[in-house]
């Protein structure tokens, strides 16, 4: 079965521009997740959603940081404007169920680079 | 909160030895364990997961870990490193009172020496 998907693979921006990065996830996955990992640490959760509604978006910064599930399936997350303390690596994951497993099968990523 | 730490940001070890990295978690209930593994330039992969019963789990690619309640410890072990096992591994701790949100360490660098 194909993996999570996601695009772009590298991106650079300047400071205060903004950026969006898509997320398509295993056919049938119903959970979907958004990491952050800065160089040096682990990914840290962002948003997560369940179906099309957000289950958990407690570490998101949301002055600046915007997600959405439409039609529960494929994800945007949006960064407006960027900072310089922005720049890592934007992972997605999906899960079957995340009641059950808790497996998360993780994309990629996403390279971002603020300059 | 939830919190998971791994002691050892980098090891190395020479082909063929063993290997084990450390993994101590901090959280309130029964835990879901997870170690990950990260090749450059790829997602994390799931090697092995804890969630009740036996605390001995084995994975793939030859790894085991051991779920220790009374240390708050899971450590990945592996009894003959290849160097394709050259990766940054990272333990997470899922939280069971919210579907499927997961905290994960800094990650441990593993580097195999010919």
């Amino acid at each position: 079965e194909a993996g999570v998907a996601q695009s772009p693979r590298y991106k650079i921006i300047e400071k205060r521009q903004s950026v969006a990065f898509w997320c398509n996830p295993i056919s049938g996955h119903a959970t979907l997740y958004w990491y952050q990992q800065i160089l040096g640490q682990g990914p840290k959760l962002l948003i997560q959603f369940q179906n099309n509604g957000v289950v958990d978006d407690s570490q998101l910064p949301k002055d600046r940081f915007s997600a959405e599930r439409l039609k529960g399936v494929d994800s945007t997350l949006k960064i407006q404007p960027a900072k310089l303390e922005d720049s890592a690596v934007y992972l997605c994951a999906s899960s079957l169920d995340p009641t059950s497993s808790y497996e998360q099968y993780f994309g990629p990523g996403t390279r971002l680079t603020v300059t | 909160a939830q919190s998971v730490t791994q002691p050892d940001i980098h090891i190395t070890v020479s082909e063929g030895a063993s290997l084990e990295l450390r993994c101590n978690y901090s959280y309130g209930a029964t835990p879901y364990l997870f170690w990950y593994v990260q090749s450059p330039g790829q997602g994390l992969q799931l090697l092995l997961k804890y969630f009740s019963g036996d605390t001995l789990v084995q994975g793939i690619k030859g790894f085991e870990a051991e779920f220790k309640r009374s240390q708050s410890s899971f450590n990945l072990r592996k009894p003959s490193v290849h160097w394709s096992d050259a990766a940054e591994y990272f333990c997470a701790v899922g939280d069971n009172t919210n579907a499927g949100k997961s905290t994960f360490g800094d990650g441990t660098t593993l580097t195999v020496k010919p």
